[in-house]
């Protein structure tokens, strides 16, 4: 079955640039979604269909994807985008919805 | 703006079956979404449970298949998540979520519920 990869950590600097990776076999054929989950809150979704954002998501939110990795990009972070980030797509062959493992993004 | 908030029990016993519904505000199953209902352990990360489409289709994780069932209610406000055979490993936060789709079928939850704990333990 498909799997997504992500990095258990990522941390970044107060006004730094954070990139956050979701690896998985061409997964540049897929499309990707992004979302944040803060402890005690339900998931936002951030980035759908790779690279779009829902009305109301900062544009310090950018997505791509190509090859075997997703991206998903935070410009300026601040404390507020420390959270769990998660990459999802809709795997046709299998029917199934995928998310990856998460990623926690620590403010330094 | 629609809104959805989780119904059911936060406790279930060990072998016995979980009900939760969903509850839709300004918004209908039968619209054109789909509506999924996804879970996250404590301290763990998310797992998609199953999706109803707006058509009635369903479709379920591999992994809970044959013990999960998602139906919508007749009143066309509510759907449900029925799952069969509980454990520990089944204790989680359980959310639902509408979601809209692409011409190719792709998924994406825009919508989502607070959440519910459910802990299983007699």
């Amino acid at each position: 079955s498909y799997v997504l990869a992500q990095p258990p950590s990522v941390s970044a600097a107060p006004g730094q640039t954070a990139d956050i990776t979701c690896g998985g076999d061409n997964i540049g054929t897929k499309i990707v979604q992004w979302y944040q989950r803060k402890p005690g809150q339900a998931p936002v979704l951030l980035i759908y269909f790779n690279s779009d954002r829902p009305s109301g998501i900062p544009g310090r939110f950018s997505g791509s994807n190509s090859g075997n990795t997703a991206t998903l990009t935070i410009s300026g972070v601040g404390a507020g985008d420390e959270a769990d980030y998660y990459c999802q797509v809709w795997d046709r062959s299998s029917y199934q919805v995928l998310f990856g493992g998460g990623t926690r993004l620590t403010v330094l | 703006q629609v809104r959805l908030q989780e119904s059911g029990p936060g406790i279930v016993k060990p072998a016995a079956t979980l009900s939760l519904n969903c509850i839709i505000s300004s918004d209908t199953v039968s619209n054109y979404y789909y509506w999924g209902w996804i879970r996250a352990p404590p301290g763990k990360g998310l797992e998609w449970i199953g999706t109803l489409y707006y058509s009635g289709e369903t479709y379920y994780n591999a992994t809970l298949k044959g013990r999960v069932t998602i139906s919508r209610d007749t009143s066309d406000t509510q759907f449900s998540l029925r799952l069969t055979s509980m454990t520990a490993a089944d204790t989680a936060i359980y959310f639902c979520a509408r979601a809209n789709f692409g011409d190719r079928g792709d998924v994406w939850f825009e919508v989502w519920s607070p959440g519910t704990l459910v802990t299983v333990s007699s």
